[in-house]
């Protein structure tokens, strides 16, 4: 069984702020993880995902995220935050030996004030 | 430009009228899910398919069907809609069926309205 838990369902910074949203997974098995973003009117696309190569996984658009197994987190942070991050982001996690199911967080809505 | 489709992107309709939503992806992958979007509920996964003539129920297939009789495309059925399942719907595809590391690509989604 696999389940994620996204801390926050809004999140509210600065532009130039830390940006930081919080995703927490369950897996019995070794899990990928994933961050996606959604547009306003858009379906999602990927910002990064861990895949067991490393635990720091640098995505596009300056976003990063670590893998920690002792927390059982895989929480997405960007130095500094620019309008154009305004957005939801999704946390997903899935495994080899569950291959058919994929299962995603509530998802966090960013803002961005100026 | 390799890509998921999704038609109709619009739809309003009522109780009981039977729909399709289609979805067609040109980047010969194996696998294809559906989910819908609600607003605090996340995705949640409706159904999924493996690879041709290969499909399963994901958390709440219930009042959907699909069938994969080609790879590219996967239709998601409503054969008695209801309110309950007015929602965002959205397609996606991934390449390999086992291996998971790989991301989902995703259509731009449908927006159902059941009256």
């Amino acid at each position: 069984a696999q389940s994620v838990t996204q801390l926050g369902s809004h999140v509210s910074v600065s532009e130039g702020a830390l940006v930081l949203l919080r995703c927490n997974y369950s897996s019995s098995v070794p899990p990928y993880l994933f961050w996606y973003v959604q547009y306003p009117n858009q379906g999602l696309q990927l910002l990064l995902k861990y895949t067991s190569a490393a635990t720091l996984v640098k995505g596009i658009n300056g976003f990063e995220a670590e893998f920690k197994k002792s927390e059982t987190s895989f929480h997405l942070t960007k130095p500094s935050a620019h309008m154009s991050d305004a957005a939801e982001y999704f946390c997903a996690v899935s495994a080899d030996t569950n291959a058919g199911k994929s299962t995603f967080g509530d998802g966090t809505t960013l803002t961005v004030k100026p | 430009e390799a890509q998921v489709t999704q038609n109709p992107r619009y739809l309003i309709t009522v109780t009981g009228k039977k729909l399709t939503v289609t979805c067609s992806q040109n980047m010969n992958h194996e696998y294809m899910s559906w989910y819908r979007q609600d607003p605090g509920l996340g995705l949640r996964q409706i159904y999924y398919s493996m690879n041709v003539e290969v499909t399963d129920k994901g958390d709440v297939p219930e009042g959907y069907k699909v069938s994969r009789k080609e790879k590219r495309n996967f239709p998601l059925i409503l054969e008695s809609p209801s309110p309950n399942q007015t929602s965002l719907y959205f397609c996606a595809s991934r390449p390999t069926q086992r291996k998971t590391y790989n991301e989902q690509f995703f259509g731009p989604g449908t927006r159902l309205t059941v009256l």
